[in-house]
């Protein structure tokens, strides 16, 4: 079995201010992960995922995220937020193995942008 | 536009009524999840089905059930409706055979039971 934990349930930045939205991850097998994002009233879209190679991953709107395997982590990170991002943020896992697609997800980080 | 639509956007309904939610996957995905978000306990996995078949099931309530028809679309029902089943539920499509492909959400059907 998958589970994803994300120890920040909300996330206060200023404007222009770095952010790292914190992500670790447990499984026995080796797993897919990814980063969705939540704006309010929507449904969930994908921010960037990780398959193999290397273990820094770009995606949308600025948004990167490094995979540390020893540590089992996923974390997300941007340079400088905008009022925009203020959203929910959600990592997720699926394992590898094909017979298995279960999708598990972390409880969400909210991410609050303080202009 | 992710391509996945649920029906309806919005329901309202009473205490012991029963509701069926729609979801219509993406062109081609044979993959659907259904998942309830609500504000105390997050994004939680009910249920998924491949091509027809339940592969996994995760905190679905009994009074809950699932199906997946020929025509790759799924409904989620919902009986003996609690207060507390009041949440946003979502549908999402993958493609399985697609390595490492990310599921597709829909936007949701918010369920208010009054």
């Amino acid at each position: 079995a998958q589970s994803v934990t994300q120890l920040d349930s909300q996330v206060p930045v200023f404007e222009e201010a770095p952010v790292e939205l914190r992500c670790n991850y447990s499984s026995s097998v080796s797993v897919y992960l990814f980063w969705y994002v939540q704006y309010p009233n929507q449904g969930l879209q994908l921010l960037l995922k990780y398959l193999s190679g290397s273990t820094l991953v770009k995606g949308i709107n600025g948004f990167e995220a490094e995979f540390n395997k020893s540590q089992t982590s996923f974390h997300l990170r941007k340079p400088s937020v905008h009022i925009s991002d203020t959203a929910e943020y959600f990592c997720a896992v699926i394992p590898v193995w094909f017979g298995n697609e279960k999708l598990t997800f972390g409880t969400g980080t909210r991410l609050t942008i303080i202009p | 536009d992710s391509g996945v639509t649920q029906t309806p956007k919005h329901l309202i309904t009473a205490t012991g009524q029963r509701v069926t939610l729609r979801c219509s996957p993406r062109s081609g995905d044979l993959s659907v999840y259904w998942y309830q978000q609500s504000l105390d306990q997050g994004l939680q996995f009910l249920i998924q089905y491949y091509n027809g078949e339940e592969r996994a099931k995760g905190n679905i309530l009994e009074r809950f059930s699932a199906q997946q028809f020929p025509d790759l679309h799924s409904e989620l029902n919902l009986s003996s409706l609690e207060l507390g089943d009041s949440a946003l539920y979502f549908c999402a499509s993958r493609n399985k055979t697609e390595i490492g492909s990310e599921a597709f959400f829909g936007q949701g059907t918010r369920l208010t039971v009054v």
